[in-house]
């Protein structure tokens, strides 16, 4: 079973409009963490935002909120203002736990494709 | 300014080739990860090392080899027993104790 769960493959949105990317999670771990990055067409992978599942407020970075339901397992990415430089593929990840060697591995979801009209 | 490295930007080998491919960080952190990934898909962990001389397989390690004889770099190699080397390659550290990772612009391999 998926761990995460994109289920939009493209999304538009108009220039100054916001938008919300969606993100579900499975996972059994109280301890865990959840990341949204940005992958443009030159292909490197940016990191946009993160939350921690003990965090109380829904994280925010500029244009870009994490819209956090715990009880329901999704991680949604709000972009507000979108600009055509938003333009781009958008991933959401999770980090599960900490085993004993404090490893970071994430997984990944399949990705959203956004465009942003002008 | 301080990043990661990865280099080529393209990389074409000929099937039954093996072939390495770079990636550097400045960044002095202690754990260094190697993703493939596939047109329309997610990333797929390779190899990681969370510290010099240590190395762990990830997902799909099968025909891909890795070395950490330096902090800074943590080369791949891809072997001629990788079924499907084709595709995109990324990089990533991260210091311990933080989050997120932080990813190199990646090389693609064209293997023909």
């Amino acid at each position: 079973a998926q761990k995460i769960t994109q289920t939009q493959p493209g999304m538009f949105v108009q220039e100054k409009e916001a938008v919300t990317l969606d993100c579900t999670y499975d996972t059994s771990d109280q301890s865990y963490g959840l990341f949204w990055y940005k992958q443009p067409s030159s292909g490197e992978m940016i990191f946009l935002i993160y939350q921690g599942s003990y965090d109380e407020q829904n994280a925010t970075e500029g244009r870009y909120s994490l819209n956090f339901q715990k009880a329901r397992k999704s991680a949604n990415l709000v972009i507000s203002a979108s600009q055509l430089g938003d333009s781009a593929m958008y991933f959401c990840a999770m980090r599960e736990g900490r085993d004993a060697g404090n490893n970071r591995k994430l997984i990944w979801g399949l990705g959203t494709s956004l465009a942003v009209n002008p | 300014d301080g990043g990661i490295t990865q280099s080529p930007k393209y990389l074409f080998r000929k099937e039954g080739q093996n072939v390495t491919l770079s990636c550097e960080q400045n960044l002095n952190h202690d754990a260094m990860y190697w993703y493939r990934q596939d047109p329309g898909q997610g990333l797929r962990l390779i190899y990681y090392s969370q510290i010099v001389n240590d190395f762990q397989k990830g997902d799909i390690a099968e025909g891909y080899s890795v070395s950490r004889e330096k902090k800074e770099s943590f080369p791949l190699t891809v072997t001629s027993a990788q079924k499907n080397p084709t595709a995109f390659y990324l990089c990533a550290s991260h210091l311990a104790g933080s989050g997120e990772q932080y990813f190199g612009p990646g090389t693609r391999l064209t293997v023909t």
